[in-house]
């Protein structure tokens, strides 16, 4: 079936620190690639998308390519802040048919002074 | 300001008890969806709206209703048949339903006592 792993957390770094948090997926087809943020008690906010392999999504300094050949849509940063401590969630959507977005199960990040 | 509200943002239950979320947006989006969001989980798909009048299950209906009367309005019913309702229900909307972008509301954080 269709689905996304993304690495578990919590991730902790310090600021200014390299971020990487690593996402795969398996999908029939050829899905469109999601990062969604989720600061605590709110909802979730796009932060990027690909569309086809070898794009590259970026915003806000955080970036991720579309890599077809791995099944990978790696999330970087290279310099984190305190205020990028958040959920980030790896997600994908099927070409075709209704959006249903199928969700990896979220990653931690603390970035500490 | 253009979005999806949700109301409330916290709700307690009695065990037994039918409830309702609200979820309305002013985006004019034709598609509508709610998930729900455990701890340390991705999102799953309950149900999802492509249209006025039309809407069908997700991943896991059971215990849930919906209705979409008007464009703007996706409320969600959780009923005592849901057999663990505790949990941070978001809704989302999107221009179309063959659209790859969804956009989220704040969330309503439901809590059985």
């Amino acid at each position: 079936g269709n689905s996304v792993t993304q690495m578990e957390g919590p991730v902790t770094l310090s600021e200014e620190a390299f971020l990487t948090i690593n996402c795969t997926y398996t999908a029939t087809g050829y899905p469109s690639l999601f990062w969604y943020v989720q600061y605590p008690g709110e909802g979730l906010q796009l932060l990027l998308k690909a569309t086809k392999a070898d794009d590259k999504g970026s915003n806000k300094g955080f970036e991720a390519t579309y890599r077809k050949e791995t099944t990978s849509f790696h999330l970087e940063k290279g310099s984190v802040q305190v205020s990028d401590s958040a959920v980030y969630f790896c997600a994908l959507i099927l070409s075709g048919g209704y959006n249903k977005l199928i969700f990896g199960a979220g990653t931690r990040l603390a970035v500490h002074p | 300001d253009g979005g999806i509200t949700q109301s409330p943002k916290y709700l307690f239950r009695k065990e037994g008890q039918n409830v309702t979320l609200s979820c309305e947006q002013n985006l004019n989006h034709d598609a509508m969806y709610w998930y729900r969001q455990d701890p340390g989980q991705g999102l799953r798909l309950i149900y999802y709206s492509q249209i006025v009048n039309d809407f069908q299950k997700g991943d896991i209906a059971e215990g849930y209703s919906v209705s979409r009367e008007k464009k703007e309005s996706f409320p969600l019913t959780v009923t005592s048949a849901q057999k663990n309702p505790t949990a941070f229900y978001l809704c989302a909307s999107s221009i179309k339903p063959d659209y790859n972008e969804q956009f989220f509301g704040p969330g309503t954080r439901l809590t059985v006592l």
